[in-house]
């Protein structure tokens, strides 16, 4: 277990629909990533945060936002699903948010859009 | 932009042998880091080994070492006395110290273990 928790593991919906996926980060951690990892794209970098303040933005599509609440938990909301938007969803966490801290990863969960 | 570029995008070796993943970056940053994760078929990530760029001795951590040569920008993970479970995708990522960084991942190299 690495401290980081991600709900649900799993997550089966159709298209045009709206999920959200949460995050906890581990505890003492302030920042809050998300990757998506893709069989064609890899694992891209979406979104962190830190303390609640947006910190650095990647690809992350328009139909996507999070946001990080003042408990640190965080949340991503994707929207208007595609079936590309099929992926495994990682949320990791680090104490600061510079490049100085290791990032912790989550288990993942795994959306898929039918 | 960093790119973090893993040039084989499979490898095998016997257990008990050594295996070495190759890695290369590109960046004008002069400070930062460099990672390798592991990922198992559990899919979790998990992190392997850590290097600082500013920092000339190479990581090491058990059977798992680097070989980071700066001017080169290569990062290559030496994996000794394999074991069946360290069958797995393995990730190199770079970040830079700088704040609104990203963590920048390489396609991965999966690497298998054979008995």
């Amino acid at each position: 277990d690495s401290g980081v928790t991600q709900t649900p593991k799993h997550l089966i919906t159709a298209t045009g629909q709206r999920v959200t996926l949460r995050c906890s980060p581990r505890s003492g951690d302030l920042s809050v990533y998300w990757y998506q990892q893709s069989l064609d794209q890899g694992l891209q970098f979406l979104i962190q945060y830190y303390n609640g303040e947006e910190r650095a933005k990647g690809n992350i599509l328009e139909r996507f936002s999070a946001q990080q609440f003042p408990d640190l938990h965080s949340e991503l909301n994707l929207s208007s699903l595609e079936l590309g938007d099929s992926a495994l969803y990682f949320c990791a966490s680090s104490q600061g948010g510079t490049g100085a801290n290791v990032l912790t990863f989550g288990a993942g969960s795994r959306l898929t859009v039918l | 932009a960093q790119t973090v570029t893993q040039s084989q995008p499979e490898m095998s070796v016997q257990e008990a042998e050594t295996v070495t993943l190759s890695c290369t970056y590109d960046t004008s940053e002069n400070n930062y880091y460099l990672f390798w994760y592991k990922q198992p078929p559990s899919r979790q990530m998990i992190l392997v080994i850590r290097q600082e760029a500013y920092k000339q001795q190479n990581a090491t951590e058990n059977r798992f070492s680097v070989n980071f040569q700066k001017a080169a920008k290569s990062f290559s993970l030496k994996i000794s006395d394999s074991q069946l479970g360290d069958t797995a995708m393995y990730f190199c990522a770079f970040i830079s110290n700088n704040a609104g960084n990203m963590l920048t991942f390489g396609g991965g190299t999966r690497l298998m273990v054979k008995p």
